[in-house]
């Protein structure tokens, strides 16, 4: 059965804090693991989607890396404006969406 | 392009009461979909559909319809509203089901009374 395990559930940094969001998944055959970024009251916003064990990717304080079995989201020197629920994603084996992890709420505090 | 928009914004309904959710996309998406989402518990699927007049039912589907007649909207049916509907929904598009991103709208919260 797919599964996808986040964790931190909640995260409280200070501004500058470096650290790293997990998402762990198991699924029959992987086709690319997404990550998104949700403000409050708002819809997930698209960051990244890696699609093989090794690839990384990067856009401004985050990086977005992948292995066989997880998936980490390391945030470096983060902002106040970095505070927001990040989401990851995988597509569900044998069907035509994607499965959601419940999410980790990061909070930077100035 | 306005992406995916939904309408209403909030909408408060007494038990028992009908409504639907509106949702279009101007990106020309075959894959549309509705999710749930309860807090703590993430996005879950409700109903998606592979294209105009095709459909099927996500994980909690029971206590609503759809219908896809156009390839731009995606409206959502609550019939019988109960106070266990009361969420935020979001509807979402993508060209390519399981490889390209979801374009998600700015969500409805709804409330049931």
């Amino acid at each position: 059965e797919d599964q996808v395990t986040q964790s931190p559930e909640a995260l409280r940094l200070q501004e500058g804090e470096s650290s790293s969001l997990n998402c762990s998944y198991t699924v029959s055959g992987l086709r690319g693991l997404f990550w998104y970024r949700q403000d409050p009251g708002k819809g997930p916003e698209f960051l990244f989607t890696l699609y093989s064990a090794g690839e990384e990717k990067e856009k401004e304080r985050l990086k977005a890396t992948l292995t066989k079995k997880e998936s980490f989201l390391h945030i470096t020197a983060p902002k106040p404006e970095d505070s927001a629920t990040y989401l990851c994603a995988v597509p569900k084996t044998g069907a035509n969406n994607l499965f959601f992890g419940t999410g980790t709420r990061l909070t930077v505090i100035p | 392009n306005a992406g995916v928009t939904q309408t209403p914004k909030f909408r408060i309904l007494k038990i028992g009461q009908s409504m639907t959710l509106q949702c279009t996309q101007d990106m020309n998406h075959n894959y549309m979909y509705w999710y749930r989402q309860d807090p703590g518990m993430g996005l879950k699927l409700i109903y998606y559909s592979v294209g105009a007049g095709i459909t099927d039912k996500g994980e909690v589907p029971n206590g609503y319809n759809v219908s896809r007649s156009t390839t731009e909207d995606f409206p959502l049916r609550l019939e019988l509203a109960a106070p266990s509907q009361t969420s935020v929904y979001f509807c979402a598009s993508t060209l390519q089901a399981r490889t390209d991103t979801q374009y998600f709208g700015p969500g409805t919260r709804l409330t049931v009374l």
